[in-house]
């Protein structure tokens, strides 16, 4: 079975600044997917970015990147320029490649993040 | 962006009563749907995924009698709670996926409902 690890329960940066997240996870599946979601106070739960297993770059979505180390099982989450706005709970998350349709998420249990003004 | 409807966001009912909550896939069809609970600052824990036409799929420890999901469309699943009671309060989230993709909707990829506050008193 899949499981995913964030080991920061609680961050905080100020505004305009870096934070990193971390993520480690543990599969012995070699197609996989990894994903960062963010659960702001509306409970709402959004994609920031996700990460296909088989691509050796990492992604990257405006303020938001990853770093990717396969061989580690590790993807961490790079948050430049912090705004106001991203303060939230942050999810990583797993989920094995599959075209049934069917494959879960297996989620880590969550950074909250705080930026302060 | 694809977009899921979660329908009602917050409900209290009477110990006892049963209670549905809707999850609609308004702008694509979701072949599946999941289902999820997640306690006051926990993270989300999976119920069952529902396969449009057919049964769904029960997480170990979930009462697939407690929990009715019925995935009777290709936009529309249901989460009954039935003879709710004090323990079944929490927050209930849905999501929907396009396995294969469709228009702006990216492959493999959960959209999720905004969720729905349960209380049972």
């Amino acid at each position: 079975a899949q499981t995913v690890t964030q080991s920061q329960p609680e961050m905080s940066v100020q505004e305009a600044e870096t934070v990193t997240l971390s993520c480690t996870y543990d599969t012995s599946e070699s197609n996989y997917y990894l994903f960062w979601y963010k659960q702001p106070p509306s409970r709402q739960m959004i994609l920031v970015i996700r990460q296909e297993a088989y691509k050796q770059q990492n992604a990257t979505e405006n303020r938001f990147s990853v770093n990717f180390q396969k061989a580690a099982k590790s993807f961490s989450l790079k948050i430049s320029d912090s705004q106001l706005g991203d303060t939230a709970m942050y999810f990583c998350a797993f989920m094995k490649h599959g075209q049934g349709g069917s494959e879960k998420l297996v989620f880590g249990k969550g950074t909250k993040l705080t930026v302060n003004p | 962006g694809a977009v899921v409807s979660q329908h009602p966001s917050r409900v209290i009912c009477k110990s006892g009563t049963s209670v549905k909550i809707e999850c609609r896939s308004l702008d694509f069809q979701a072949t599946t749907m999941f289902w999820y609970r997640q306690f006051p600052k926990q993270s989300l824990m999976l119920m069952a995924t529902s396969n449009e036409g057919s049964k769904a799929t029960y997480e170990q420890g979930v009462e697939k009698d407690k929990f009715l999901i019925n995935h009777a469309s290709l936009t529309l699943s249901t989460l009954t709670v039935t003879s709710a009671h004090p323990e079944d309060s929490s927050f209930y989230i849905c999501s929907a996926r396009a396995p294969g993709g469709q228009g702006m909707v990216a492959k493999n990829i959960q959209y999720f409902g905004a969720g729905t506050r349960l209380s049972v008193l």
